[in-house]
């Protein structure tokens, strides 16, 4: 069975450039999550959509952060503009419902910002 | 406010040995589920094992097991006959009432040869 697939598996960009990270959940999982990962922080839950909707974006750090989910198959979360402290691994991850179930992580993308 | 603690950055041992990693947690919830996600260096992100804090019996994955104590809040993770391919970042996780993952610092784990 596929998992989850998140592409790229790296960027590495300059300052002030778009960056558009992509997620294809596992087939028949209707949630998916959105992860930073850093040294600092740890992994922090940046957002996540419940059947394709936002239901809790609390984790998003500001507003040049957003993310989308059009349908079943497919999320994005874009940067823009980019800045060096967004360099971190972004996952993201698929669960059978919102509840109790564990969450299938994708193998993450490095976002590097120079 | 609900907390994953575990209070190993990193723990060395030697290939075949038995390791334990430790795990506290903080909540007033009674109904929850604890998780053990393991890191390799690949940066994948991979679910070893869950705990229902309504099941008294320890969970157990192969090689994995817990030890689960609900009234210390205590949900250390123990792998037996470890192996090179162990070596990994451990973080455990709980689930709170939002059903959102709330993560512990991570432990990170060496087997040596």
């Amino acid at each position: 069975d596929a998992g989850v697939i998140q592409s790229p598996r790296h960027e590495v960009t300059e300052m002030g450039q778009e960056v558009t990270l992509r997620c294809k959940p596992i087939s028949g999982h209707n949630s998916l999550f959105w992860y930073r990962q850093t040294m600092m922080r740890g992994l922090e839950l940046l957002i996540y959509f419940n059947n394709n909707v936002p239901i809790d974006d609390s984790g998003m750090p500001e507003d040049r952060f957003s993310a989308k989910m059009p349908n079943a198959s497919f999320s994005t979360l874009k940067i823009q503009p980019s800045e060096p402290r967004d360099s971190a691994v972004y996952f993201c991850a698929s669960s059978l419902g919102v509840g109790n179930q564990p969450q299938h992580f994708g193998d993450g993308t490095r976002l590097s910002i120079l | 406010a609900q907390t994953v603690t575990q209070s190993q950055p990193e723990m060395s041992v030697q290939e075949a040995e038995t390791v334990t990693l430790s795990c506290t947690y903080d909540t007033s919830e009674n109904n929850y589920y604890l998780f053990w996600y393991k890191q390799p260096p690949s940066r994948q992100m991979i679910l070893v094992i869950r705990q229902e804090a309504y099941k008294q019996q320890n969970a157990t994955e192969n090689r994995f097991s817990v030890n689960f104590q609900k009234a210390a809040k205590s949900f250390s993770l123990k792998i037996s006959d470890s192996q090179l391919g162990d070596t990994a970042m451990y973080f455990c996780a709980f689930i709170d009432s939002n059903y959102q993952l709330i993560w512990g610092a991570g432990t990170k784990l060496i087997i040596k040869p």
